[in-house]
């Protein structure tokens, strides 16, 4: 079975810094990744997804992720962060019908 | 389109009562979804159906029954409350497996057992 790995549960930052948060999966010879982010009282919703190809992955919001197969690592990346990012964010394997959850990491964006 | 929608938002219950949650999509996704949210422990998969008429257990399924009888409708019920099930409940669905499998999830239902 996947399994999936947040490296870190929180991460404190200040506005218009780079940040980097930290994913791990299981090896397995056809993976699909996704990173989620939850806002405060909201549920999921995707940020972006590695199916297959270019392994540098461009989501919404300005968020980037790196599929690094090597490592088994999937990082999420963003160059400037704002306020309004300050949120939960989850990565995701799928695991046949399933999707295996990290534990989530919590951005902070300090003014 | 409403996407994933879910009924009720808050819910009090006392130790022992009953409850449904119910879940609905318009997206016409074979797969559907329940979990739990607790602080420091993530999402955690409750029972999830990969069609009409079918239910599987995931990870944390007991004290919970789910029933899939209109392939847009995915119901959770409580028997019989525990102050363990205070939590946030999420309803997500997926057209498929795989690489389909990206999952839409629904506002959430901030349940307490008290």
């Amino acid at each position: 079975a996947q399994s999936v790995t947040q490296l870190d549960s929180q991460v404190p930052v200040f506005e218009e810094a780079p940040v980097e948060l930290r994913c791990n999966y299981s090896s397995s010879v056809s993976v699909y990744l996704f990173w989620y982010v939850q806002y405060p009282n909201q549920g999921l919703q995707l940020l972006l997804k590695y199916l297959s190809g270019s392994t540098l992955v461009k989501g919404i919001n300005g968020f980037e992720a790196e599929f690094n197969k090597s490592q088994t690592s999937f990082h999420l990346r963003k160059p400037s962060v704002h306020i309004s990012d300050t949120a939960e964010y989850f990565c995701a394997v799928s695991d046949r019908r399933k999707l295996i959850f990290g534990q989530g990491t919590e951005l902070s964006v300090k003014p | 389109n409403a996407g994933v929608t879910q009924t009720p938002k808050f819910r009090v219950l006392k130790t022992g009562q009953s409850m449904t949650l119910l879940c609905a999509q318009d997206m016409n996704h074979e797969y559907m979804y329940w979990y739990r949210q607790d602080p420091g422990m993530g999402l955690r998969l409750i029972h999830y159906s990969v069609g009409e008429g079918t239910t599987a257990k995931g990870e944390v399924p007991d004290g919970y029954n789910v029933s899939r009888l209109k392939k847009q409708n995915f119901l959770l019920g409580l028997e019989s409350a525990a102050p363990s099930q205070t939590s946030v409940y999420f309803c997500a669905s997926s057209y498929s497996s795989g690489r389909y499998n990206e999952q839409f999830f629904g506002p959430g239902t901030r349940l307490t057992v008290l």
